[in-house]
């Protein structure tokens, strides 16, 4: 079992739509969660982090977490086709020497 | 302006040579992080280091080497024992280990 999981996608919205990016985990013992953008060809870059159960927001983006469920997920409102790029999830574990462990990325495409 | 700097950008690599890549971040973080990301893959993690003159081996460790002597720089070498070693290098740096990491611009490295 991969201990982070994303669907890889290509997930497909409209311009102006929710896209809704979703990521489940393995450890139960995580504390802190990131979401990171990655375009084409560029390094990772964090978007938003989120440490307790619920929904944090910052501007376009939310992320929410329950820990129940251990499912976090990255809310897009009015997707604009600059959000076109592939999204990381990053969950720190506790069983891995409290490293940062990377999903697979979800690809996301919004079209104009 | 703080950051973290990785140099060069694109390398090339010949058979059975080792190759050098430098990895320079002035933002004050503990720990540093190499990862490697194959097309169309997500981030796996070849070597971190949570202090000065430590270091670990992450999932992928096999033909590379690390250094860090100092709190600013952790160079990874890759050497000739990679039998694969054309791929997208990521280095990272985060104050703890465990927090939010943030991504130089990486090194596209390629054997010709």
């Amino acid at each position: 079992q991969k201990e982070v999981e994303q669907n890889s996608g290509p997930l497909s919205v409209p311009e102006g739509a929710i896209a809704s990016l979703n990521c489940t985990y393995s450890d139960r013992g995580s504390q802190s969660f990131f979401w990171y953008r990655q375009y084409s060809g560029k390094s990772p870059e964090l978007i938003m982090f989120i440490y307790s159960n619920g929904d944090k927001e910052d501007g376009r983006f939310t992320a929410q977490l329950n820990k129940a469920s251990q499912y976090v997920s990255l809310l897009i409102r009015d997707s604009q086709p600059s959000d076109s790029a592939t999204y990381l999830c990053a969950v720190n574990t506790w069983n891995a020497g409290n490293m940062l462990t990377f999903g697979g990325g979800t690809r996301l495409m919004v079209k104009p | 302006d703080g950051g973290i700097t990785q140099s060069p950008k694109y390398l090339f690599r010949k058979e059975g040579q080792n190759v050098t890549l430098s990895c320079e971040q002035n933002l004050n973080h503990d720990a540093m992080y190499w990862y490697r990301q194959d097309p169309g893959q997500g981030l796996r993690l070849i070597y971190y280091s949570q202090i000065v003159n430590d270091f670990q081996k992450g999932d992928i460790a096999e033909g590379y080497s690390v250094s860090r002597e100092k709190k600013e720089s952790f160079p990874l070498t890759v050497t000739s024992a990679q039998k694969n070693p054309t791929a997208f290098y990521l280095c990272a740096s985060s104050m703890k280990q465990g927090t939010e990491a943030f991504f130089g611009q990486g090194t596209r490295l390629t054997v010709v």
